[in-house]
């Protein structure tokens, strides 16, 4: 299996800070056929589930602000929030679908300073 | 739109069958050639991908369940459904069912992300 690790497990930003969230996977994500990193991005908030938020790598979802931002490839990815609200309190996972079975990472959440 | 919703019993004994059906509304399950998947979480915990399957019926499960798992489908209900035999306390769970992205490789519908989700239900397993 693909283990997806997480950084930082939680961390605390300003409101209108930015955050940065890591994922490191086991293998590479690219593959090379089409140049594509299987790799995406969910944010959960409490009782809710997972909110699509990023995939490809760098390809937001319809519908998500554009402060949220993906980048990485190969085995190293990122999520930014640019100027941090207050709604973006959650956890945040990333997903690979490169290969079965789909993991996760172990989330990280994000809390206001 | 597309919408997914959990149903099924909340406690289920140790040792016996939790059984879980997702219904969808708004779009026909066999439309297209989505994939359609379970995931689950354990309470304060993150996300474990349990398994999917095809409009056509093929599956594609997690190993470290796949003695215990199945899933179905059945396009006349617009539902597929999850099995997990043989549970114990560490198959408590909030238990989620999605909508897998797709796209077309080697000829053929090859899943990607879940970008659809149900709500979940929350299963307990316990005497």
């Amino acid at each position: 299996d693909i283990v997806m690790t997480q950084s930082p497990d939680s961390l605390a930003v300003s409101l209108g800070e930015r955050a940065t969230i890591n994922c490191k996977s086991s293998q590479s994500l690219l593959y090379s056929s089409n140049n594509k990193n299987y790799l995406a991005w969910y944010q959960q908030k409490p009782g809710q589930p997972p909110k699509l938020l990023v995939y490809w790598a760098s390809t937001r979802e319809s519908g998500v602000p554009d402060r949220f931002s993906g980048s990485g490839s190969g085995t190293d990815f990122t999520l930014t929030i640019n100027s941090l609200q207050a709604e973006d309190v959650a956890v945040y996972y990333c997903l690979q679908y490169y290969t079965t079975p789909r993991t996760f990472g172990q989330g990280t959440k994000v809390e206001i300073k | 739109q597309v919408q997914l919703q959990e149903s099924g019993p909340g406690l289920v004994k140790p040792s016996q069958t939790l059984s879980l059906t997702c219904s969808v509304s708004g779009g026909s399950i066999s439309s297209g050639s989505y994939y359609w998947s379970w995931i689950r979480q354990p309470a304060g915990k993150g996300l474990e991908w349990i398994g999917r399957i095809y409009t056509s019926g093929n599956t594609d499960y997690n190993p470290s369940l796949k003695s215990r798992v199945t899933i179905s489908i059945d396009t006349s209900r617009n539902q597929f459904s999850l099995t997990l035999g043989s549970v114990t306390a560490a198959d408590t769970a909030t238990y989620y069912c999605a909508r897998v992205s797709w796209g077309y490789c080697h000829g053929g519908p090859c899943p990607y992300y879940m970008d659809v989700w149900g709500k979940g239900t929350t299963v307990t397993v316990s005497s």
